[in-house]
Parts: C-alpha cells; sequence; structure tokens
C-alpha cells in the first residue's frame, strides 16, 4: 500500500492486560512517530524513531509503554497491564526525512484502544 | 503545557459562508502544518509553511504564516459541507524530530 497501515484498528482490552499496536511506515520514510489522541484533543507525542534508533521517548508516559522499531521499518507500541487512562487513539506517523527544516508527517488511520 | 493554542475550538456555519481559524503559540517554530483529520482516521497533512510572513493558497483554503513565525491562521472561502472535519495545527523545530499539535477546531458546515 501506499499509506501508513495501522493494525489492529480496534482494540478492547480488560485492565491489566498487555496490547501490542502494529504500524507500517510508508516504504523508505526514515522517521517513525508514535502519537497518542484523547478525545476531543490533539495527537500528543509519545516517542521517534530514525530508522532503528529511538531517538526521542520523553512523551511515553510511564515504563509500561514501550516501543520498537528492530529493522528500521514496522514498529510495535506495547502497553503492559493497560489502565483506563490508556483507553485513547494511537497514531502512528511517518516521514521521509529528519532533523530538518520541515516536518512533513503522513499519518496512518490509527487503533482505537478501550480498556474495560 | 498547551505550546500551541487553536482558535475557535468549535465552529458551526452556513455553507457559502467565509471563515477563519487561527493557532497562535509564545514559541517561534521552524516549520508549522495544518492537517485536517475526520472521524476514525488520521490527521491529512494540508500544507506546511516555512517563512515568515509566508501565504500559501489551497484551492479555496489560504494559509499564513506570522511575521514572527509563532502564529498561523487558516481562511476558508465559500466553505462546503465536505471541509467539515477537524483542523490542526502543528509546529516543528529544525534538529527536533517531533511536533507539537494544537487541540484542533471543530469545523461543522451546514448544507
Amino acid at each position: 500500500g501506499a499509506g501508513v497501515s495501522q493494525s489492529p484498528r480496534y482494540k478492547v482490552a480488560k485492565r491489566g492486560q498487555d496490547v501490542a499496536l502494529r504500524c507500517d511506515p510508508i516504504s523508505g520514510h526514515v522517521s517513525l512517530f508514535w502519537y497518542q489522541q484523547a478525545l476531543g484533543q490533539g495527537p500528543e507525542f509519545l516517542t521517534y524513531f530514525q530508522n532503528e534508533a529511538q531517538l526521542d521517548k520523553s512523551g511515553l508516559p510511564s515504563d509500561r509503554f514501550f516501543a520498537e522499531r528492530p529493522e528500521g521499518s514496522v514498529s510495535t507500541l506495547k502497553i503492559q497491564r493497560t489502565q483506563q487512562e490508556d483507553s485513547a487513539v494511537y497514531l502512528c506517523a511517518s516521514s521521509l526525512v529528519s532533523g530538518t527544516l520541515v516536518h512533513e508527517q503522513y499519518f496512518g488511520p490509527g487503533t482505537r484502544l478501550t480498556v474495560t | 503545557t498547551q505550546l500551541l493554542e487553536q482558535s475557535p475550538q468549535f465552529l458551526s456555519i452556513q455553507e457559502g459562508e467565509n471563515l477563519t481559524v487561527y493557532c497562535n503559540s509564545s514559541s517561534v517554530f521552524s516549520s508549522l502544518q495544518w492537517y485536517r483529520q475526520e472521524p476514525g482516521e488520521g490527521p491529512v497533512l494540508l500544507v506546511t509553511v516555512v517563512t515568515g510572513g509566508e501565504v500559501k493558497k489551497l484551492k479555496r483554503l489560504t494559509f499564513q504564516f506570522g511575521d514572527a513565525r509563532k502564529d498561523s491562521s487558516l481562511h476558508i472561502t465559500a466553505a462546503q459541507p465536505g471541509d467539515t472535519g477537524l483542523y490542526l495545527c502543528a509546529g516543528s523545530r529544525a534538529n527536533a524530530g517531533k511536533s507539537t499539535f494544537g487541540d484542533g477546531t471543530t469545523l461543522t458546515v451546514k448544507p
């Protein structure tokens, strides 16, 4: 596909369960970003990769959140021991270059996580 | 702390009307992007502005970047129901990977 894809699109988890969210970026895009979007708000930065290197994880809300991009392409965001406050849409975006003047990011459709 | 303030938060207008939405910050950004997001989808990039005072036009949409690169506006002429959506601005700084988003303006255009 030409765009960023994410799976699953919807995930319902019971409190305390672990979840894994997948992102397939646009082929050849160097940078990959994860954002969390609560209802009625803009996306909040979680973490950022350049190729396989995680350069910024300052937005991860707790040590229950972990992201990886082992081969510099597909990325997985893992949330351990989910809590109700983790309920949100998790957006993945990719960008052709990084560290430049312009940051044009292309977003996937998101994964809506509901923790019950 | 919200670095980018967008206003108004909600806007409901009739088809054919004009409107302007704003994105303001006390910080300087090297570039600013405008996105449009529809329910159940990710944000879609509309435009990037880089130079202070820059004006870009995209059909009926006009984007302006403030002279000091701290604020921006989006003007829509003759709004159509298809313009309905959440309009987000995002600022970024050179050599910083992440972008900072505002909370958006939810626009509803009634036929």
